[in-house]
């Protein structure tokens, strides 16, 4: 069966410091993989999905960035941190021929 | 550009009552539309997924409808219990399997 990890589970860190969440997925090959954003009392905002290595796509301009070095991996970095990057970091997967996205157990970042 | 909407924002009902949750969307050209469920400070469970040219989908107590022309669907939760206390979230699948989500229902049933 296939499962997906993400971590670190919760993470606090000061404006201007770095970021690098980590996402990886088992029990699959090639799947699509996602980036959204929960912030509070609002839905969650797709930030980047990936359809293979390599392959990144942006849906809106920000202060992250997204890298997919294997196959079932897919990070999720920042060079400065901004308070408004706080939020509840959630990566996802899908095959692409069956499209049900399945989700991570999420990160909740507090930049301070 | 799909905005997806989600009414009641908060919902608190005696364990037992028969509930619905709607969810709107304002461009009708999805591929499916799906529900979740959220526990607090967790991920998202898929609950029932409804293609576009499906009317609607039933698992145990649940049960979701969608009527793509007029944008609309619903989940109705039979007999609720107290484990069914969630925010409930609706998402539209756009092209390219990008989900649009709508903000959510959080879900309180007393016992």
């Amino acid at each position: 069966s296939q499962t997906i990890h993400q971590w670190p589970a919760t993470l606090v860190q000061p404006v201007g410091s770095p970021l690098s969440l980590e996402c990886t997925v088992e029990g699959t090959s090639n799947p699509n993989l996602y980036w959204y954003r929960q912030a509070a009392g609002r839905g969650l905002q797709l930030l980047f999905y990936s359809v293979g290595i390599g392959q990144i796509s942006s849906e809106v301009p920000q202060n992250l960035s997204a890298s997919r070095p294997q196959d079932r991996q897919f990070i999720l970095s920042s060079k400065k941190l901004l308070l408004s990057d706080s939020g509840f970091y959630l990566c996802a997967w899908s095959q692409i021929e069956i499209h049900t996205q399945y989700f991570g157990p999420g990160t909740r970042l507090t930049v301070l | 550009k799909q905005e997806v909407t989600q009414i009641p924002a908060a919902l608190s009902v005696p364990e037992g009552e028969n509930l619905v949750l709607n969810c709107s969307f304002t461009d009708s050209a999805i591929y499916n539309l799906q529900w979740f469920r959220q526990d607090p400070g967790k991920g998202l469970t898929s609950l029932l997924l409804i293609q576009s040219s499906q009317r609607e989908q039933t698992s145990g107590r649940l049960n979701a409808s969608l009527d793509k022309s007029s944008g609309r669907s619903t989940l109705y939760i039979a007999a609720s219990q107290p484990g069914d206390s969630a925010t409930y979230l609706c998402a539209v699948r756009l092209q390219g399997n990008k989900l649009v989500f709508g903000a959510g229902t959080i879900l309180r049933v007393k016992s």
